[in-house]
């Protein structure tokens, strides 16, 4: 999984301010998926996208949370006006198809505080 | 919402010991995936199990998947202080678009 690079690892916001976190995905994968882990819980899925497109986003909160993976460059998941709620280990995953069958892996993680 | 429970929540036990994780669920899941997760680091597969009843092993680790794939077990023979760390079940959805996660079992191997 050290082939899913998430940056920052750790991140601090004051309540009010944006946060964006960048996945890059292992080479050659081009399907990229979000996870929140709160603590004490488990990962929670957030969003899938593919290059350009968003094809599942039912995890999302309606609000502040946004999500895409633009043809060049990391995938991007972007928290305006956080608030203390939103403080968590935010995880991305990538593998290589869409498929039962297709290993997921994952960063190592950013680590959100909103104080 | 498909969910995915796990028990026990935690486990200490003494190296050299056996243990089982159980992970249920009411849902049928394609396929359900064993992570380990340590402090500060993100899950690390362990396996995949794909088929009602398949069972699979890695060394000392033994996981089975249910007839009726709702459910899955991984049994560790002779845990080593190494094994400590969170051990996460995952089931896959049909269209590989989502994991739903347990909440994890916790494991603590002392020497």
């Amino acid at each position: 999984n050290a082939g899913v690079m998430q940056n920052p690892r750790h991140l601090v916001r004051r309540r009010g301010q944006e946060a964006r976190l960048r996945c890059s995905p292992m080479k050659g994968h081009s399907h990229v998926y979000w996870y929140r882990q709160l603590p004490e819980e488990g990962l929670k899925f957030m969003v899938y996208l593919q290059k350009e497109n968003i094809i599942d986003e039912s995890g999302m909160p309606k609000e502040r949370f946004s999500a895409e993976f633009p043809k060049e460059g990391p995938s991007i998941l972007r928290i305006q006006q956080v608030v203390r709620g939103d403080s968590a280990a935010y995880f991305c995953a990538s593998s290589l198809f869409p498929n039962r069958d297709t290993e997921a892996f994952f960063g190592q993680g950013t680590r959100l505080t909103v104080v | 919402t498909q969910l995915l429970e796990q028990s026990p929540q935690f486990l200490s036990i003494q190296e050299g010991e056996n243990l089982t994780v159980y992970c249920n669920s009411s849902s049928v899941f394609s396929s359900l995936q064993w992570y380990r997760q340590e402090p500060g680091e993100g899950p690390v597969l362990l396996v995949t199990v794909v088929t009602g009843g398949e069972v699979k092993k890695l060394k000392r680790l033994t996981f089975q998947f249910g007839d009726a794939r709702k459910d899955s077990s991984l049994h560790i023979t002779a845990a080593q202080p190494g094994d400590t760390g969170l051990y996460l079940c995952a089931g896959g959805e049909t269209s590989g678009s989502r994991l739903t996660f347990g909440e994890g079992t916790q494991l603590t191997v002392n020497p």
